[in-house]
């Protein structure tokens, strides 16, 4: 099946420092999506993607469609503690059938110290 | 604001025993999908159903799982007998149409603990 290969695994950061992690897959993608997931959660959707090139914005939350759809980016600006969490990229890749299966990243663990 | 609802929260079974898995989703939604996750790893596709049909399932999806539409407000999953590992978190998704084609909200899931 599809690969997505999300990093960094984990990041360690302190309150108002800006953070980035980036997805890549091995074959082309035509829609990205962010999720985070807290604790014992579901995965909460931040941001949808569709286009090649495409960079959507989500109050502190930007997120890029890489030009390649290939890879997407996801920039938090200000971190706050309530940023903690687990954030997941997931994707659907242009060969998909109509079920739209989503592909998922292994995610990356974000802990933001105050 | 709508949002997916699963029942139970946490289900602890013995080995070889049957589970359903109840989900309500966001009720004006049309597609309808189970992802399981065991404890530290990624989210994995199981299924996704449309118009009271299978329309894809992954290579986890076998014999032992099926899922069911009972009326219009439930989306069940099903596992036969379960093994050991089938421990997971169990999330069901919706999405509305394929207006949003991809945009899939979550539930909380169901923590599956088989003994």
């Amino acid at each position: 099946g599809q690969q997505l290969n999300q990093s960094p695994q984990s990041m360690f950061i302190q309150e108002g420092e800006d953070v980035s992690m980036n997805c890549t897959s091995s074959s082309i993608f035509n829609t990205w999506l962010w999720y985070k997931q807290d604790p014992g959660e579901g995965p909460v959707l931040l941001i949808a993607l569709y286009k090649a090139g495409e960079l959507t914005s989500n109050g502190r939350l930007t997120a890029q469609f890489g030009t390649t759809r290939k890879d997407s980016f996801l920039n938090i600006s200000a971190s706050i503690p309530s940023d903690v969490g687990i954030y997941f990229c997931a994707g659907r890749s242009l060969g998909e059938t109509s079920g739209s299966r989503l592909t998922f990243g292994e995610g990356t663990q974000l802990t933001v110290n105050p | 604001e709508p949002e997916v609802t699963q029942t139970p929260s946490h289900q602890v079974t013995q080995m070889g025993q049957e589970v359903i898995l109840r989900c309500v989703p966001i009720s004006n939604h049309l597609y309808f999908y189970w992802y399981r996750q065991i404890l530290g790893q990624k989210v994995e596709f199981l299924v996704s159903f449309y118009n009271n049909e299978i329309s894809e399932k992954s290579e986890i999806f076998d014999d032992q799982f099926s899922v069911e539409r009972p009326d219009g407000s439930n989306f069940t999953l099903k596992i036969r007998s379960t093994k050991l590992e089938d421990s997971a978190m169990y999330f069901c998704a919706s999405r509305f149409r394929t207006s949003t084609p991809n945009e899939q909200f979550f539930g909380p899931g169901t923590r599956l603990t088989v003994l």
